[in-house]
């Protein structure tokens, strides 16, 4: 089955600087990257996706880009500010088996 | 919407105990997912439900867990008897179409403690 593995598992930025979590994959059969983030005491939320055909997707301060052939995607957080502070979880999923696979979460801290 | 709705959203119960959580998915998914969340494994799929059959439950870890879907709208995970090391947090998912053009849509969880 698919492997996705995230780093770092913490981080901590400025408030401003920008952010970056990092995700790869082993199934080259995977064609849909969601993020999510997780604030204490929720459920994981949805914040942006990328589908294998689109190399970059932006929405205001957040961005994902996608390698298919390293096999690898990143968030990318602009601007931080501390409510952005959670743990962030990558997936990937392989269309056939309606199957998600999760990294193991990065926890962002954004010091004011 | 209300989104995914979760129920309880905290269970302390001892060993041995049944537990019964609940899931109402968003109105229209036709697929459920229950997840386990825990700081060792992380997020674990249990099992899922498409038009309330139950499609895969390999992830379920052993007989004592159960999940039914009797309608559209409601689904329970049933664990029993409960043990120390079913203690997480347990995640109800709901999609239109998962992995094709819809992300999971995740309730906040049950906080489950077995003591």
């Amino acid at each position: 089955g698919e492997n996705v593995e995230q780093h770092p598992s913490t981080l901590s930025v400025q408030e401003g600087d920008s952010a970056v979590i990092k995700c790869t994959y082993s199934d080259s059969a995977s064609n849909y990257f969601p993020w999510y983030k997780q604030e204490l005491g929720k459920g994981p939320q949805l914040i942006i996706d990328i589908r294998s055909n689109v190399g970059e997707k932006k929405d205001q301060r957040i961005a994902v880009t996608l390698n298919k052939t390293a096999k690898h995607f990143s968030l990318h957080i602009t601007e931080t500010q501390p409510e952005d502070s959670a743990v962030y979880f990558c997936a990937a999923s392989i269309r056939i088996g309606n199957q998600f696979y999760f990294g193991t979460g990065t926890s962002l801290t954004v010091i004011p | 919407d209300a989104g995914v709705i979760q129920s309880p959203r905290h269970e302390v119960t001892e060993m041995g105990q049944e537990v019964t959580l609940r899931c109402k998915p968003i109105s229209g998914h036709d697929y459920l997912f229950w997840y386990r969340q825990t700081m060792m494994r992380g997020l674990e799929l249990l099992i899922y439900f498409n038009n309330n059959v139950p499609i895969d439950d390999s992830g379920m870890p052993e007989d004592r867990f159960s999940a039914k879907m009797p309608n559209a709208s409601f689904s329970t995970l049933k664990i029993q008897p409960s043990e120390p090391r079913d203690s997480a947090v347990y995640f109800c998912a709901s999609s239109s179409s998962p992995g094709l053009t819809g992300p999971l849509h995740f309730g906040n969880g049950t906080r489950l403690t077995v003591t």
